[in-house]
């Protein structure tokens, strides 16, 4: 299957820092990727919804501003968490839309922990 | 505006058993897609099976088949032969043909007992 990788899985930093975490798709060309939060024992929230070559768009209640989404390629989107703070801490997951062939699936990526001290 | 529903936060079954986990959709749009994941503790997001609203017959990937019923707007994903690796939280997901973007159910933990 279609692989995604994340990177880095797990980041600590300090609050007012900022922190940026790369989703490849590793074998296939993503027009389309998602960024994903998750809490604990929570399901996935969609954040944003990142297309190569325009400017993401994000859902109701999220801060652009916070959460800078780049998708400066086919195979590469970078989520950049800006003057982090505690309640940013969180598990983030990006996916990759295939949409080759008939299924039209998404893969995840292994997800990054973020804890904010 | 499209609903996922899993009414079941957890689930228990016996090794060796089969297990149903319930999903249940809502959407107008007549052109959608469902989709089932598993999440182990590590976090990853592993991808089961796939439904499109079109198909015939019901999905089936080795172990796993979508008992995908239209009529109820209900995807609910069987098990079969359960094995102590399948316990871990599973997520219904849809995505509608005119949207981008996927949506997630609750989930359900699946706790397989030797």
């Amino acid at each position: 299957g279609a692989v995604v990788s994340q990177h880095p899985s797990r980041v600590i930093c300090k609050s007012g820092t900022s922190v940026k975490i790369e989703c490849r798709s590793l074998d296939f060309q993503a027009t389309t990727m998602f960024w994903y939060r998750q809490f604990p024992k929570q399901s996935l929230m969609l954040m944003a919804t990142s297309n190569e070559g325009s400017k993401a768009t994000y859902e109701q209640g999220v801060e652009k501003d916070k959460f800078l989404i780049n998708h400066a390629s086919l195979t590469l989107s970078t989520l950049t968490v800006t003057s982090a703070h505690p309640e940013d801490s969180s598990f983030y997951i990006c996916s990759a839309r295939d949409a080759r062939g008939g299924q039209d699936t998404q893969y995840f990526g292994p997800g990054t922990r973020l804890t904010v001290l | 505006a499209q609903k996922i529903t899993q009414t079941q936060p957890g689930m228990f079954v016996q090794e060796k058993e089969a297990v149903t986990l319930d999903c249940t959709y809502d959407t107008s749009d007549p052109s959608y897609g469902l989709f089932w994941y598993k999440q182990p503790s590590s976090g990853e997001m592993i991808f089961l099976i796939y439904q499109g609203s079109y198909d015939q017959q019901n999905a089936t990937e080795g172990r796993y088949s979508l008992n995908f019923q239209k009529a109820r707007k209900s995807a609910n994903l069987v098990i079969s032969a359960s094995q102590l690796g399948d316990s871990a939280m599973y997520f219904c997901a849809m995505r509608v043909r005119n949207n981008n973007d996927m949506r997630f159910g609750a989930g359900t933990r699946l706790t397989v007992k030797p």
